[in-house]
């Protein structure tokens, strides 16, 4: 079993719509909780990271952690056409991280 | 904003070429990471590094080698480049005490 299941999608959605993207884990011991948005021949850039369970927003962005349930969302308000991209989840306990594969997302204007 | 490099961003090698990947950070983070990451993939912890002077062996390693001389410093080294090494190589850091992660742009090798 997989540390970290993530729908790979591809999601495609209207300029404007919310977009919801999700990640389950396995290990009780994750306490780090991050996304990053990825685009093509690029690196993964750092979009939003939480401690422990609970939301935290930054603009557009919302990122949700639960952990009785082991399920982690990122929330995309007002989706724009430079939201596309790939998003991966990551978890860590300690010095170990733990990626999912990434959901691809297009937003059509 | 991360502050983290990568060199070369683009290589195509022949087989049984030797290659070193640079990775360099200006954040002083006293972690640094070397992962694979193929299409569709999850990414797959090559080496990694807690200071100067320590390595580590992660799931993929056995084809590669690292060194951590200096703390902003940390190359990856494969002796004889292979078709099955065509990947992307992606470096991050991060900061002792700290849980956020950070990546640079990443090495796109193809070995021919």
């Amino acid at each position: 079993q997989k540390e970290v299941e993530q729908d790979p999608g591809p999601l495609s959605v209207p300029e404007g719509a919310i977009v919801s993207l999700n990640c389950t884990y396995s290990n009780s011991a994750f306490q780090y909780f991050m996304w990053y948005r990825q685009y093509s021949r690029k690196g993964p850039e750092l979009l939003m990271y939480t401690y422990s369970s609970g939301n935290k927003e930054d603009g557009r962005f919302t990122a949700q952690v639960d952990k009785s349930s082991k399920y982690i969302s990122l929330f995309i308000r007002d989706s724009q056409p430079s939201d596309s991209a790939t998003y991966l989840c990551a978890m860590s306990a300690g010095n170990q991280f733990y990626f999912g594969t990434g959901t691809s997302l297009t937003v059509i204007p | 904003e991360a502050d983290i490099y990568q060199t070369p961003r683009y290589l195509v090698i022949g087989t049984g070429k030797k290659i070193t990947l640079e990775c360099s950070q200006t954040m002083g983070h006293d972690k640094m990471y070397w992962y694979q990451q193929d299409p569709g993939m999850e990414l797959h912890l090559i080496h990694y590094s807690y200071g100067v002077n320590s390595t580590e062996k992660g799931d993929l390693s056995s084809e590669s080698t690292v060194s951590r001389i200096r703390t902003e410093h940390f190359p990856l080294t494969l002796e004889s480049a292979r078709p099955s090494h065509t990947s992307q190589y992606l470096c991050a850091s991060r900061d002792t005490g700290a849980g956020e992660l950070f990546f640079g742009e990443g090495s796109r090798l193809t070995v021919l």
